[in-house]
């Protein structure tokens, strides 16, 4: 199995720019989580998704940050516009149905200059 | 609500040493108990798991037993090895809720000296 596959794993972007992240769940997963990692405030849920819909967007930060997923296999989390304070690693996470685990992506490392 | 509070890092130890790692939670029910490891540049690794009371995970060398009268579920180690350190996540689960997130509590560092 190829596991959860993110890209890209590392972004570097001006502020003010748009930034799509983009996650491939394992195949016959049916829950995908967004993660964001920062020093200061540690690992928080952003969002996840279960058969594709949106359960609990609550961790989103602002209306800059979206994410969808339009089907199984798919998932984007966009930032527009991008800001400094973005900087941080953003992790994709899926489970089966039915699990509690979670397995997780490698990251996609994002830097705002 | 929900909460896992884990002790402060980072850990340093020396190789061969005894690890312990604290974890208590505070949950409504009976959540499913996780520890997941996080190496240097890569995504969490579930590291082992518990989902009932005086059940005891292992994985690894790694051991943790799910205490329900303490609420914890720290995690042991007999000897350590320079390639266990990481970052080590303490997580509980919504009980009757699969599929639902995780609450993580914000990581332990542990180093390993040779």
């Amino acid at each position: 199995d190829a596991g959860v596959i993110q890209s890209p794993r590392h972004e570097v972007t001006e502020m003010g720019q748009e930034v799509t992240l983009r996650c491939k769940p394992i195949s016959g997963h049916n829950s995908l989580f967004w993660y964001r990692q920062t020093m200061m405030r540690g690992l928080e849920l952003l969002i996840y998704f279960n058969n594709n819909v949106p359960i609990d967007d609550s961790g989103m930060p602002e209306d800059r940050f979206s994410a969808k997923m339009p089907n199984a296999s798919f998932s984007t989390l966009k930032i527009q516009p991008s800001e400094p304070r973005d900087s941080a690693v953003y992790f994709c996470a899926s489970s089966l149905k039915g699990s509690y685990e979670q397995y997780f992506g490698p990251g996609t490392r994002l830097t705002v200059t | 609500g929900d909460s896992v509070t884990q002790m402060e890092g980072p850990v340093t130890l020396s190789e061969e040493a005894f690890l312990t790692i604290n974890c208590t939670y505070t949950a409504t029910g009976y959540p499913s108990l996780f520890w997941y490891v996080q190496y240097p540049g890569e995504g969490l690794q579930l590291l082992l798991k518990a989902t009932k009371a005086d059940d005891k995970g292992s994985n690894k060398g790694f051991e943790a037993t799910y205490r329900k009268e303490t609420t914890s579920f720290h995690l042991e180690k007999g000897s350590v090895q320079v390639s266990d350190s990481a970052v080590y996540f303490c997580a509980l689960s919504d009980p009757g809720q699969a599929g639902t997130a995780l609450i993580f509590g914000k990581g332990t560092t542990l180093s390993v000296s040779s």
